[in-house]
């Protein structure tokens, strides 16, 4: 079985915080992801990799930054949090480049930045 | 530019009722592949099901089904018989690459 893990299910921050979400999958899949879910908004891409120390920035990456250091896990970081920041987070990874290969998601983490 | 809508918000049913959730993608590529996926409320998604485009294919599984038409870029959900247990948040996907595009989810509440 696929395992994505996330390393909170809830997170309360304040603003100006530096916050570090964690992802790790045990599949020795190459590429990670990180989205963030808002109603009514579905699943937006913020940053994503293809392998170790290798990133691309997704749809929204602004206030966020990444990191892959090993191959199973996947770091975001906000710098400095900010209210609208407040999201569920959610970390998935996949196999090889191909179309064909459907993501595998974590549980997510709820952040809440106060 | 990629593009999936799911209009559907938010969808009731009673249970046994059939429901189909619709899904509409935009893309210039001839390659592609579409997915939904499951959110239940435990938060997790789950993968359901991949088709690629040039398999036009329907497909059944079980209480499942799903209706792929390049013609009207549409991928459609269908639940025969819904359950309780259909209650979740389902999700449309286009993969391009290695990018996923998502629709907004349409939320399904199958009342008892």
């Amino acid at each position: 079985d696929v395992k994505v893990t996330q390393s909170s299910r809830y997170l309360v921050k304040r603003t100006g915080e530096k916050v570090f979400l964690e992802c790790v999958q045990d599949m020795d899949h190459e590429n990670m992801f990180w989205y963030r879910q808002d109603p009514g908004l579905g699943l937006r891409l913020i940053y994503f990799s293809y392998d170790v120390k290798m990133k691309e920035k997704g749809d929204i990456p602004e206030g966020y930054s990444v990191s892959r250091e090993k191959k199973e896990r996947f770091s975001l970081i906000l710098e400095s949090a900010s209210t609208n920041q407040t999201s569920m987070y959610l970390c998935a990874s996949s196999l090889g480049l191909s179309g064909y290969n459907e993501q595998f998601f974590g549980p997510g983490t709820r952040l809440t930045v106060l | 530019a990629q593009k999936v809508t799911q209009a559907q918000t938010e969808i009731s049913v009673v249970e046994k009722e059939d429901v189909t959730l619709d899904c509409v993608y935009e893309t210039r590529d001839t390659t592609y592949y579409l997915f939904w996926y499951k959110q239940p409320p435990s938060g997790e998604l789950v993968f359901l099901i991949r088709r690629n485009s040039f398999d036009e294919q329907n497909e059944i599984s079980g209480r499942y089904s799903w209706n792929f038409q390049k013609s009207t870029s549409s991928f459609n959900f269908t639940i025969t018989a819904s359950q309780v247990v259909d209650s979740a948040v389902y999700f449309c996907a286009l993969r391009n690459f290695n990018k996923f595009y998502f629709g907004s989810g349409t939320k399904l509440n199958v009342k008892p």
